[in-house]
């Protein structure tokens, strides 16, 4: 398996233009997660799916954060619109039930 | 409510030393725990997982960690470090609270080997 497959690994864009961040988990993994990590705050857990349903969304920081997964192989964190502060790397993560986490290398987002 | 909490931000130490990063958890229900390595510009790799059995588990690179229920701690040691062990090193737990587990991880402590 190629791992957690995560696009773009780079993003550079305008404030107040919409980023759509996406990632593929690994085949066979029930669970995904997003993760924002930033000197300041760390690792942060934006939100979290199981079985394709988002089970916790409390780390999602304000309404100009969105995500979704349509389905088993494919996710999408959305921010619009963008802000400064928004600029971090983006984790996304998935795992089989009661096993660790495998991660994608991230996006790295910069909000000009 | 889970958390984790990596009591030191920075450890530097000489190499051939041995070195300890604490980690500490709260949690209601049963945990899984694991250490996860990030080198610069890369994402988390597993370094060691506690999931059942043995309190004590161990990496491939020489690496060890001891689940102590008791006192709720998780600490990493390894008794020779090398240059190559410089990273940041990151403590997580997950818990299965409504039948899903959700991971959650320390702020991380970054491991300095100094020649």
């Amino acid at each position: 398996d190629a791992g957690v497959i995560q696009s773009p690994r780079h993003e550079v864009t305008e404030m107040g233009q919409e980023v759509t961040l996406r990632c593929k988990p690994i085949s066979g993994h029930n669970s995904l997660f997003w993760y924002r990590q930033t000197m300041m705050r760390g690792l942060e857990l934006l939100i979290y799916f199981n079985n394709n349903v988002p089970i916790d969304d409390s780390g999602m920081p304000e309404d100009r954060f969105s995500a979704k997964m349509p389905n088993a192989s494919f996710s999408t964190l959305k921010i619009q619109p963008s802000e400064p502060r928004d600029s971090a790397v983006y984790f996304c993560a998935s795992t089989r039930t009661n096993a660790e986490a495998f991660f994608g290398q991230g996006t790295r987002l910069t909000v000009v | 409510a889970q958390s984790v909490t990596q009591l030191d931000s920075q450890v530097p130490v000489f190499e051939e030393a041995p070195v300890e990063l604490r980690c500490n958890y709260s949690s209601s229900v049963s945990v899984y725990l694991f250490w996860y390595v990030q080198y610069p510009n890369q994402g988390l790799q597993l370094l060691l997982k506690y999931l059942s059995g043995s309190t004590l588990v161990e990496s491939i690179n020489g690496f060890e960690a001891e689940f102590n229920k008791s006192q709720t701690s998780f600490h990493l040691r390894k008794p020779s470090v090398h240059i190559s062990d410089t990273a940041e090193y990151f403590c997580a737990v997950s818990g299965a609270a409504g039948g899903y587990n959700k991971l959650i991880f320390g702020a991380g402590t970054r491991l300095a080997v100094h020649p």
